[in-house]
């Protein structure tokens, strides 16, 4: 089964540059989330959605950063303008309910 | 809110050793409670789960007891082996609640 999966894998930008993830749950799940992972700071919850809708977003770090859920199959998360502190890995991931929650692989992003 | 405390790592054992990572929460209601593992390079898999008190966890030889009077998930493996080297996250989910909150994490090294 495919699991979560994120795009793209890798990725190296300039300051100033829009940065845009995207992510697909896996099949019927109803929740998605969005995670940041920094040396500093540890894994933070960025967002996170039940059924499309945006439910708690208070991790969001500012106004650059959004985050939108047009469909139950894709997710996009993006920074514009993006800055070096946003360098980090995001990560994905999707849970049915209140079941397992299963993370994708993540995104590396660099802002140089 | 929700908190974790993990104890510091990294956590270094020779092979075969008997590991322990400590870890106490705080939360919301009565959680459930999560230990997950990141490889390296990769997204974070769940090892172990309990959902309610008394509840032992065990997964690949890892085992891990919902101790609701101490709050804590303590995780322990009889015999380690190198390819248990990971990071190992504590993640309450507070009741009514889909999202995790992670601890810091603890990194294990085992040595052969």
């Amino acid at each position: 089964d495919a699991g979560v999966i994120q795009s793209p894998r890798h990725e190296v930008t300039e300051m100033g540059q829009e940065v845009t993830l995207r992510c697909k749950p896996i099949s019927g799940h109803n929740s998605l989330f969005w995670y940041r992972q920094t040396m500093m700071r540890g894994l933070e919850l960025l967002i996170y959605f039940n059924n499309n809708v945006p439910i708690d977003d208070s991790g969001m770090p500012e106004d650059r950063f959004s985050a939108k859920m047009p469909n139950a199959s894709f997710s996009t998360l993006k920074i514009q303008p993006s800055e070096p502190r946003d360098s980090a890995v995001y990560f994905c991931a999707s849970s049915l309910g209140r079941n397992t929650i299963y993370f994708g692989e993540g995104s590396w992003l660099t802002v140089v | 809110g929700d908190s974790v405390t993990q104890m510091e790592g990294p956590v270094t054992l020779s092979e075969e050793a008997f590991l322990t990572i400590n870890c106490t929460y705080t939360a919301t209601g009565y959680p459930s409670l999560f230990w997950y593992v990141q490889y390296p390079g990769e997204g974070l898999q769940l090892l172990l789960k309990a959902t309610k008190a008394d509840d032992k966890g065990s997964n690949k030889g890892f085992e891990a007891t919902y101790r609701k009077e101490t709050t804590s998930f303590h995780l322990e493996k009889g015999s380690v082996q190198v390819s248990d080297s990971a990071v190992y996250f504590c993640a309450p989910r507070a009741a009514g609640r889909r999202a995790l909150t992670f601890g810091s994490g603890t990194r294990l090294q085992v040595q052969p």
